[in-house]
């Protein structure tokens, strides 16, 4: 089993609509989860980051946490052609074998316009 | 300057030559990383530093051989590289190796072996 399992997508939303990305992780002891960005070429950039079950939210953007179903996903509303990337869900290790942050395989987005 | 730096930003490399890539943190995190990405493809975890131990190295290819002289500063040497290790190589950093607080990466280098 993959320690974090993203959808690979490419996910297609017209322009204006909600975005839902989603995201499962195998270490129940995990503590911190992140969303970040990526345009083609271009390096990650953190854009969300959750620790509490429940929704965060941070303007377009909410994170939602689910550490009972090991479940954390990313809203996006409001889409605009200029989200379309891929966005990697990336999860602590819970301090056991897994001692570092484990990267998703990235879902990719597309809005279009 | 502040955040990870990464020079240089694109490199082109002949399979005989040796080069190195550079990383810079100032964001005083205490551990480092370099990544490979392919085309395409997910980020693939090459090195872990923490106080300028190397921690982990996960089955690199001794043709890629990593330097961390002090805890802001991280190398990866490069020498007899093949053409499949063309990709984006990233430099990351954190607070600590258990990534409460996230990654930061630099900018990356666009690496072409010729």
């Amino acid at each position: 089993q993959k320690e974090v399992e993203q959808n690979s997508g490419p996910l297609s939303v017209p322009e204006g609509a909600i975005a839902s990305l989603n995201c499962t992780y195998s270490d129940r002891g995990s503590q911190s989860f992140f969303w970040y960005r990526q345009y083609s070429g271009k390096s990650p950039e953190l854009i969300m980051f959750i620790y509490s079950n429940g929704d965060k939210e941070d303007g377009r953007f909410t994170a939602q946490l689910n550490k009972a179903s090991q479940y954390v996903s990313l809203l996006i509303r409001d889409s605009q052609p200029s989200d379309s990337a891929t966005y990697l869900c990336a999860v602590n290790g819970g301090g056991g074998a897994t001692n570092k942050l484990i990267f998703g395989t990235g879902t990719l987005l597309a809005v279009q316009p | 300057e502040t955040g990870v730096t990464q020079t240089p930003r694109h490199l082109v490399m002949g399979m005989t030559n040796k080069k190195s890539l550079k990383c810079e943190q100032h964001l005083g995190h205490n551990a480092m990383y370099w990544y490979k990405q392919s085309a395409k493809k997910p980020l693939e975890l090459m090195f872990v530093y923490s106080l300028e131990e190397r921690v982990e190295n996960n089955s690199v290819p001794s043709r890629f051989s990593p330097e961390c002289p002090n805890s802001s500063h991280l190398f990866l040497h490069l020498h007899t590289l093949q053409p499949e290790d063309s990709a984006l190589y990233l430099c990351a950093s954190s607070q600590e190796l258990q990534g409460l607080y996230g990654y930061t990466f630099g900018s990356g280098t666009r690496l072409t072996v010729v």
